[in-house]
């Protein structure tokens, strides 16, 4: 079992609707959750991050964590066509030792938002 | 502005050859990541540094080597033992190695095979 799993997609949905990202992990221990939007053939660019469980908002993006189901997602409302690209999603696996600030990435899910 | 700049943007390494990334930082961070990106995937972790004059291997450390004598940089050198070096090559970097400091990344090098 993949410790950081996303599905690759491509999904996708038309111009202004809300694009649903979801990322499960394994290691229960886990305690920080990111999320990096990467355009083709560049880098990774952080968009939120969340610590604990519930719903972190930032605009038009909306991170949410359920510890107990070992799942984080990522809902991006309005959606535009500039928000096409990677979503990876990076979880931080341990709770300090010599993983500390190590983050396990997943393979990332491409999004496409057409007009 | 500060930030984290990667050099060169391209590479090429011929066989047998050693060729060595740089990864420079301005913004005081203490930690300090390299991953490696192949088509489709994720990033796989190579190394880290928490502080200078240490670093520890990540997942697929074999065939490569790092230093940190600098707190601003931490090159990678990718030895000919890695046989398999096409990639794209990312750095990044955080505050500290504290749990749940967000990682930036530069904008990466693109090694190919001659």
């Amino acid at each position: 079992q993949k410790e950081v799993e996303q599905n690759s997609g491509p999904l996708s949905v038309p111009e202004g609707a809300i694009a649903s990202l979801n990322c499960t992990y394994s290691d229960r221990g886990s305690q920080s959750f990111f999320w990096y939007r990467q355009y083709s053939g560049k880098s990774p660019e952080l968009i939120m991050f969340i610590y604990s469980n519930g719903d972190k908002e930032d605009g038009r993006f909306t991170a949410q964590l359920n510890k107990a189901s070992q799942y984080v997602s990522l809902l991006i409302r309005d959606s535009q066509p500039s928000d096409s690209a990677t979503y990876l999603c990076a979880v931080n696996p341990h709770a300090g030792g010599t993983s500390y600030g190590k983050l396990t990435f997943g393979q990332g899910t491409i999004l496409t938002v057409h007009p | 502005d500060g930030g984290i700049t990667q050099s060169p943007k391209y590479l090429f390494r011929k066989e047998g050859q050693n060729v060595t990334l740089s990864c420079e930082q301005n913004l005081n961070h203490d930690a300090m990541y390299w991953y490696r990106q192949d088509p489709g995937q994720g990033l796989r972790l190579i190394y880290y540094s928490q502080i200078v004059n240490d670093f520890q291997k990540g997942d697929i450390a074999e065939g490569y080597s790092v230093s940190r004598e600098k707190k601003e940089s931490f090159p990678l050198t990718v030895t000919s033992a890695q046989k398999n070096p096409t990639a794209f090559y990312l750095c990044a970097s955080s505050m500290g190695p504290g749990e749940g400091q967000p990682q930036h990344f530069g904008d990466g090098t693109r090694l190919s095979i001659l």
